[in-house]
């Protein structure tokens, strides 16, 4: 099974540049998230999905934007890449938002800004 | 959401039950318990959730005192490979939540031999 997939696992950009971060998931899931988590630090939701062409703004969704064209796939686009956007990014998705669901997470990607 | 109190670090023998308290004091009727944990920078990984009984899964257990206010999760018998980052958050069922999830520092679980 393969879950939610985050690719790449790590990049170095350098300031200015942008870079769309892939997120998809096989499970058939409504809802996808975005999440970023700074060193020693819990992680802080960026942007979600409830469904295919809906998204709305986490708690630090500035530089950043998303798209959800398919159930499957919630990409995370970077334009002006900042050295405050360097920090390890979380994909998850869960089925619902009822009590009883949990939320699945990728593997993460490690992004340095430089 | 409700927030969570969680102590910074933890130390456990392997072996024996790890213990871990998170108090939420200003939870809901509706709020619900989970627990996550994020080993070694990996992606988190759900362990159990509650609601007003107490659960029990492969993983863990987790406790639910009577007026809802803290919570203990129950790691039977740990092993070195438990040792991680353990998240307590609350939220919401359904509703504006969107099964999102607020993430404070956790308590690092160290797992000794």
């Amino acid at each position: 099974n393969a879950g939610v997939t985050q690719t790449p696992k790590f990049r170095i950009l350098k300031i200015g540049q942008s870079m769309t971060l892939q997120c998809t998931q096989d499970m058939n899931h409504n809802y996808m998230y975005w999440y970023r988590q700074d060193p020693g630090m819990g992680l802080k939701l960026i942007y979600y999905s409830v469904g295919a062409g809906i998204t709305d703004k986490g708690e630090v969704p500035n530089g950043y934007n998303v798209s959800r064209s398919t159930t499957e796939d919630f990409p995370l686009r970077l334009e002006l890449a900042a050295p405050s956007q360097t920090s390890v990014y979380f994909c998850a998705s869960s089925y619902s938002a009822s009590g009883n669901t949990e939320a699945f997470f990728g593997q993460g990607t490690r992004l340095t800004v430089v | 959401d409700a927030k969570t109190t969680q102590p910074p670090s933890m130390d456990c023998a392997e072996g024996r039950a790890a213990n871990l308290p998170c108090n939420h004091s200003t939870i809901s009727g509706n709020e619900y318990v989970y627990w996550y944990r994020q080993i070694h920078s990996q992606g988190p990984q759900y362990i159990i959730h509650g609601l007003k009984n107490n659960e029990t899964n492969e993983m863990a257990s987790l406790i639910i005192t009577e007026d809802r206010k803290s919570s203990t999760l129950i790691l039977p018998h740990a092993t070195l490979r438990d040792t991680a980052v353990y998240y307590c958050i609350v939220r919401v069922a359904g509703g504006t939540s969107y099964g999102k999830l607020t993430f404070g520092q956790g308590t690092i679980l160290t797992v000794h031999p």
